[in-house]
């Protein structure tokens, strides 16, 4: 069975600064698609930014983009010029491509914060 | 344009109470799934129906119900509530056809104390 995980349950940046939001996760399997939630105190999921296995560039999202380094099973998020509406908990998700087997995995989360 | 709608937002139990939560989509999506939430462990799956009039377990499935009642309504139940069971639980719901990236649409969750 596939797991995710993110081994930061805490984060903190400085306003304008950069973080990088580590996920590794493990599979069997050799294609996938892999995302970032970011769950704001209103509760609401929101997707960030998603990106396919197969390819090999990294998905950037304005001021969102990825590492995605597939051997190494990891996926971290960076956002660069942090504002406080970035404060919030990010999970990262995994979901295979089997469409019988069509579950999306999330890990535990990491909670940002953004110091002004 | 509603996308997934959950009922109700908050409930509060006693031990061995049963309720139903409800959801329902009105984006045509094949796929509805129902998570937990809770500190520390991320959104776990209970139960997901890839299709209408079928389900399939999760990773944390006992304790629960479900129901696809119709393309577009998902319920989940509770049969004899626990205080384990005090969690925020989420609907969501997925594009059909479309590519298997498309992400997950979510409702705005429930919380449920059980004392």
């Amino acid at each position: 069975a596939q797991t995710v995980t993110q081994s930061q349950p805490e984060m903190s940046v400085q306003e304008a600064e950069t973080v990088t939001l580590s996920c590794t996760y493990d599979t069997s399997e050799s294609d996938y698609y892999l995302f970032w939630y970011k769950q704001p105190p209103s509760r609401q999921m929101i997707l960030v930014i998603r990106q396919e296995a197969y390819k090999q560039q990294n998905a950037t999202e304005n001021r969102f983009s990825v590492n995605f380094q597939k051997a190494a099973k990891s996926f971290s998020l960076k956002i660069s010029d942090s504002q406080l509406g970035d404060a919030a908990m990010y999970f990262c998700a995994y979901r295979s491509m089997k469409t019988s087997y069509d579950k999306v995995i999330f890990g535990p989360g990491t909670s940002l914060s953004v110091i002004p | 344009n509603a996308g997934v709608t959950q009922t109700p937002k908050f409930q509060v139990l006693k031990t061995g109470q049963s309720m139903t939560l409800q959801c329902a989509q009105d984006m045509n999506h094949n796929s509805m799934y129902w998570y937990r939430q809770d500190p520390g462990m991320g959104l776990r799956l209970i139960y997901y129906s890839a299709s209408e009039g079928t389900t399939d377990k999760g990773e944390v499935p006992n304790g629960y119900n479900v129901s696809r009642l119709n393309k577009r309504e998902f319920s989940l139940r509770l049969e004899s509530a626990a205080p384990s069971q005090t969690s925020v639980y989420f609907c969501a719901s997925n594009r059909p056809g479309g590519p298997r990236n498309s992400p997950l649409h979510f409702g705005n969750g429930t919380r449920l104390t059980v004392t």
